[in-house]
């Protein structure tokens, strides 16, 4: 089956730093999104990006679809970007998500 | 917020018991999907509606039941329930059946004790 593997597992950061989050993926793609869960678990929409970059204010992705990897970009991290951030990958069939393992992200002040 | 309504936010109940959870989508999404949050096994997709029948199924156990009603509302039924079971469950919602984003509800932690 289709494998998402996302790196780093864990990414601590003092905030006002950078950092960049890997999503690999095995197959090709249809859908991809990027959501951030808070410390509530709420799973928050970041990106629908199945090709291409955009853009949300400190955040940006890029998927380039016929390498099979997109990125997720945080500037001037925030305490309150702290969370989990994952990946998912939508089949070309239907709308079913594949959800990577995700990555850990700590903020400190 | 995402304009996906889950009900209850928390359950608590006793092995061998049966649940509902129930999810009301964004308004003019058709699609509703079930997905399961555990500490071993991540998230995972349960099952898929479109429009009042069922879509997609993935690795929902027959202990698990779903289906979505005609004002597109959707019932996920536990029953005989294990401690195992234990965990946040997600309902999702998108405008159609495929390529299209998905929206997430706040979740229902359900604790079996």
């Amino acid at each position: 089956g289709i494998q998402v593997e996302q790196s780093p597992p864990d990414l601590i950061l003092q905030e006002g730093a950078n950092s960049t989050l890997r999503c690999n993926f095995s197959d090709s793609v249809n859908n991809l999104q990027w959501f951030h869960q808070n410390p509530w678990g709420q799973l928050i929409n970041l990106f629908y990006i199945p090709s291409g970059t955009k853009q949300n204010g400190r955040l940006s992705a890029t998927t380039v679809a016929t390498e099979r990897y997109s990125l997720l970009y945080i500037s001037s991290s925030q305490t309150t970007d702290s969370g989990v951030y994952f990946c998912a990958w939508g089949e070309t069939s239907g709308s079913r998500l594949t959800f990577g393992e995700g990555t850990q992200l700590t903020v400190n002040p | 917020d995402s304009g996906v309504t889950q009900t209850p936010k928390h359950l608590i109940t006793a092995t061998g018991q049966r649940v509902t959870l129930r999810c009301s989508p964004r308004s003019g999404d058709l699609s509703v999907y079930w997905y399961q949050q555990s500490l071993d096994q991540g998230l995972q997709f349960l099952i898929q509606y479109y429009n009042g029948e069922e879509r997609a199924k993935g690795n929902i156990l027959e202990r698990f039941s779903a289906q979505q009603f005609p004002d597109l509302h959707s019932e996920l039924n536990l029953s005989s329930l294990e401690l195992g079971d234990s965990a946040l469950y997600f309902c999702a919602s998108s405008a159609r059946d495929r390529n299209t984003e998905a929206f997430f509800g706040q979740g229902t932690r359900l604790t079996v004790v």
